[in-house]
């Protein structure tokens, strides 16, 4: 299985911030690269797929960007709304697998 | 609209069965996959299987291999997730998807989850 990881697992930030989150995954996934943003007691979101294209709909604050193995997910300025958790997943082959998560809090 | 409207919580001791719904809407229920992800209380999300409502095929992780059935009823445009030989450490919401990636794995819209809690 493919292992995927996040840095950092959690942090904080203030309003108006530029926060980046980094996945690694354990193999070559190319670009099958899915991010998510989750809020608690909710379904996760569909924010950024095939590592960098938008999903209809999601603000343009939030970008992603590489290839390979190494992704990174960027929201341009911090909004109070984007206070959750955000997960990386591939779908390279199965099992898809997700990142452990990062939490962004409240600086 | 997109939506994913699935069933209530369930309680099952150890050793039981649970199936779990997830009614489609909103789009042509045969023209996108259905996965199930399911999420431990405080812990991250995992993949269980993947099922395409035009033809029945199925995919699932092999964790789940032997003790999961992910099947479709298109007359009803409802997914269901059989899951078997339950353990207290499948207490968890499964949460339906919408999968539009041809092969699987890109999940745009989710249900609202259902809580599992399987305890004696």
């Amino acid at each position: 299985d493919i292992q995927m990881t996040q840095s950092p697992s959690a942090l904080s930030a203030s309003v108006g911030d530029r926060v980046t989150i980094t996945c690694h995954a354990s193999q070559d996934i190319t670009n099958y690269l899915n991010w998510y943003q989750q809020k608690p007691g909710k379904a996760p979101r569909l924010l950024i797929y095939d590592a960098s294209n938008l999903e209809p709909g999601v603000p343009s604050r939030f970008s992603g960007s590489g290839s390979g193995t190494d992704f990174t997910f960027t929201i341009s300025s911090l909004q109070p709304e984007d206070f959750a958790t955000y997960f990386c997943q591939h779908y390279d082959n199965v099992p898809f697998t997700f990142g452990p998560g990062t939490k962004v809090g409240i600086k | 609209q997109v939506q994913l409207m699935q069933s209530v919580s369930e309680v099952r001791k150890p050793g039981a069965s649970v199936k779990v719904s997830c009614k489609a809407s909103g789009y042509t229920f045969t023209d996108f996959g259905i996965s199930w992800i399911r999420q431990a209380p405080g812990q991250g999300l995992e993949w269980m299987g993947w099922i395409s409502p035009y033809n029945g095929n199925a995919n699932y992780a092999q964790k789940f291999q032997h003790r999961v059935t992910i099947t479709t009823d298109t007359s009803t445009t409802t997914a269901y997730m059989e899951l078997r030989s339950l353990r207290s450490d499948d207490t968890a919401v499964y949460y339906c998807a919408r999968d539009v990636s041809s092969w699987g794995g890109r999940f745009d819209y989710w249900g609202q989850g259902t809580l599992v809690t399987v305890s004696s």
